[in-house]
This record gives structure tokens, C-alpha cells and sequence, in this order.
């Protein structure tokens, strides 16, 4: 079945670039009607949409985080990347990766998630 | 503060039948697909309810989603040990043009 991974730095120092890739199997990342998303959750806090992207390579962005945040694909890889710039210790948190249906925007299946740290 | 208001906690004895909201307004649930997840202690969330009220194939039916105006709500009946966990509601935003979330509603089965 399809199943997604997220792979992270784990820590990364204030004010520098986290950069997360999600890696997709099971199935192919060139899917009509499905996005690719990325959400976060803070150490116990709620869910927080960051951004999603098309195969195709079509994407859009919480407002935000929007002016630090850039998405991209790799079909080849079946794979999908976010970066987020200038992070702070607010940046803290889970990163998730999930399959998307845009046009009732839910999300499923989820990625197991990795915990992104942001400490000098 | 989350753009979706659900009550931070909400407990029930097993067996039981426990209702869980999730406020919106016009721009959000007035007029978007509800989704809800499920997330246990340690673990990834899970789809349960899209659309409003339709359950991906392998989820129970004990849990039962609705909508009406700018309010949702997730309904699970028969309720068990294994269903405590935090419930989150999302569902598009289009004043914000964001999808939005709850901020959780933590599930208690005495």
C-alpha cells in the first residue's frame, strides 16, 4: 500500500535552512488529482498546514510561512521536498508528509513524521 | 489560536456515545469538505471521516461525521480504551486560501 517517509536533519541552528524530503512507495508520486503536503505539529500542539505540491509541479503556501517556505518535486525520485528558511526555536516540531485530495483537501495516509529541532 | 475552535478535552465512560465539534465560520466549514483524524499517543494522524461524513474503507463505523452551517461534528458510539487519543477537524479556508485545522480535542475513555 502507499506509504510515505519524511527524512530530516533532526537539529538544525537558529536562523539556518531546515530542508525535509518525503519519499513515496508503494505508488507513484504522478498522480492526477492528488497533492503531496507537508504539516507540522509543535511539541503538544495542534496541526499546522505548511504547503502541497502537484506532480506537475502546481503548489501553494500557507500564507504564513509562505515568504520562507519553498516546495518542489522529483518524479524521477518519487519524491517531494520542502525547505524553510531563517527557522527559529518557534519552528520546533514533527514534520509530517501526506498524500492529498486538493479538491476536498484531506489528508491520508500520513508519514510516520520526524521530530525537527531548532537549538543552537 | 486555531482558526477551528474544538473543546480541548471531552472524557466518557466505555460503551458509551461521545459527541466531539468543531466550530468554523463562513469561510471555512460554511462552505468546505470537513475531514477529521485520528492521532494515538506517539503516532502519526489518521483519516477517519472525509468529506464530511464519508469513512475510508477499514474505519469503523462507530464513528459517524456531520455537518451543518459552520459546525461539524464527529460522533463515536461503543466507545473503547483504544479510542482515547486527540481528535483534530480540518477543512479549507478560502477567505485565508489555507487549509485549516482544530486544535484538538483530547479523547478520554474512563
Amino acid at each position: 500500500q502507499l506509504q510515505l517517509q519524511e527524512s530530516g536533519p533532526g537539529l538544525v541552528k537558529p536562523s539556518e535552512t531546515l530542508s525535509l524530503t518525503c519519499t513515496v512507495s508503494g505508488g507513484s508520486i504522478s498522480t492526477s488529482s492528488y497533492y503531496w503536503g507537508c504539516i507540522r505539529q509543535p511539541p503538544g500542539k495542534g496541526l499546522e498546514w505548511i504547503a502541497s505540491i502537484y506532480y506537475g509541479g502546481s503548489n501553494y503556501y500557507n500564507p504564513s510561512l509562505k515568504s520562507r517556505v519553498t516546495i518542489s518535486v522529483d518524479t524521477s525520485k518519487n519524491q517531494f521536498s520542502l525547505r524553510l528558511r531563517s527557522v527559529t526555536a518557534a519552528d520546533t516540531a514533527v514534520y509530517y508528509c501526506a498524500r492529498q485530495l486538493k479538491v476536498s483537501n484531506w489528508f491520508d495516509p500520513w508519514g510516520q513524521g520526524t521530530l525537527v529541532t531548532v537549538s543552537s | 489560536q486555531s482558526v477551528l475552535t474544538q473543546p480541548p478535552s471531552v472524557s466518557a465512560a466505555p460503551g458509551q456515545k461521545v459527541t466531539l465539534s468543531c466550530s468554523g465560520r463562513s469561510s471555512n466549514i460554511a462552505s468546505n469538505y470537513v475531514s477529521w483524524y485520528q492521532q494515538l499517543p506517539g503516532s502519526a494522524p489518521k483519516l477517519l471521516i472525509y468529506d464530511n461524513d464519508e469513512r475510508p474503507s477499514g474505519i469503523p463505523d462507530r464513528f459517524s461525521g456531520s455537518k451543518s452551517g459552520s459546525s461539524a461534528t464527529l460522533d463515536i458510539t461503543g466507545l473503547q480504551t483504544g479510542d482515547e487519543a486527540d481528535y483534530y477537524c480540518g477543512t479549507w479556508d478560502s477567505s485565508l486560501s489555507a487549509v485549516v485545522f482544530g486544535g484538538g480535542t483530547k479523547l478520554t475513555v474512563l
